[in-house]
């Protein structure tokens, strides 16, 4: 177990629909990193927040936004989803926005748009 | 940017047998981390091992260790008595040191390498 937890498990949503995914961190680490895993384009970073403040962003697409409030868990909104959005969606933390800390990560959430 | 390549999709190895699965990556970053992810069939991202670039000796991990050639850049993994519970997928990632500045520390994966240890 790392110590990050992410909910639900399991989501199923139709296309056009709009999801929230939920992610905390572990205890005491400020940063969370999200990512992308899907057959067709692997692992890829999303977004990273440190602290409630936006740090980088990677490949993520206009509909997707996330924030990380105050008592440091964070939400990824999916909203417009299309059937190419179906993939495993990763939380990681790490204690802060800058390394050598690893990222430890969450189960994931396993979205389905049909 | 960077690119982490990882050129065998799948690997067999017998029950308490050796096995080592490659990674090439491309920088132009003098200072780096490097990772081994495991990814075993609960798709849980298991951290294996470690490697920070300006460090020349090989990190090691009970049965798992690196094999670390910087001017090559190369960082293959070694799994010693390999066990059933190391079947998995395996993913390198690439992650820049914290000293060169900026703020996004993202890792960067390979397509990884599907490693199936047979009894």
């Amino acid at each position: 177990d790392s110590g990050v937890t992410q909910t639900p498990k399991h989501l199923i949503t139709a296309t056009g629909q709009r999801v929230t995914l939920r992610c905390s961190p572990r205890s005491g680490d400020l940063s969370v990193y999200w990512y992308q895993q899907s057959l067709d384009q692997g692992l890829q970073f999303l977004i990273q927040y440190y602290n409630g403040e936006e740090r980088a962003k990677g490949n993520i697409l206009e509909r997707f936004s996330a924030q990380q409030f105050p008592d440091l868990h964070s939400e990824l909104n999916l909203s417009s989803l299309e059937l190419g959005d179906s993939a495993l969606y990763f939380c990681a933390s790490s204690p802060n926005g800058q390394g050598p800390y690893e990222q430890y990560f969450g189960p994931g959430t396993r979205l389905t748009v049909t | 940017a960077q690119t982490v390549t990882q050129s065998q999709p799948e690997m067999s190895v017998q029950e308490a047998e050796t096995v080592t699965l490659s990674c090439t990556y491309d920088t132009s970053e003098n200072n780096y981390y490097l990772f081994w992810y495991k990814q075993p069939p609960s798709r849980q991202m298991i951290l294996v091992i470690r490697q920070e670039a300006y460090k020349q000796q090989n990190a090691t991990e009970n049965r798992f260790s690196v094999n670390f050639q910087k001017a090559a850049k190369s960082f293959s993994l070694k799994i010693s008595d390999s066990q059933l519970g190391d079947t998995a997928m395996y993913f390198c990632a690439f992650m820049k040191h914290w000293a060169s500045g900026g703020s996004n520390y993202k890792l960067t994966f390979g397509k990884g390498t599907l490693l199936t240890v047979n009894p």
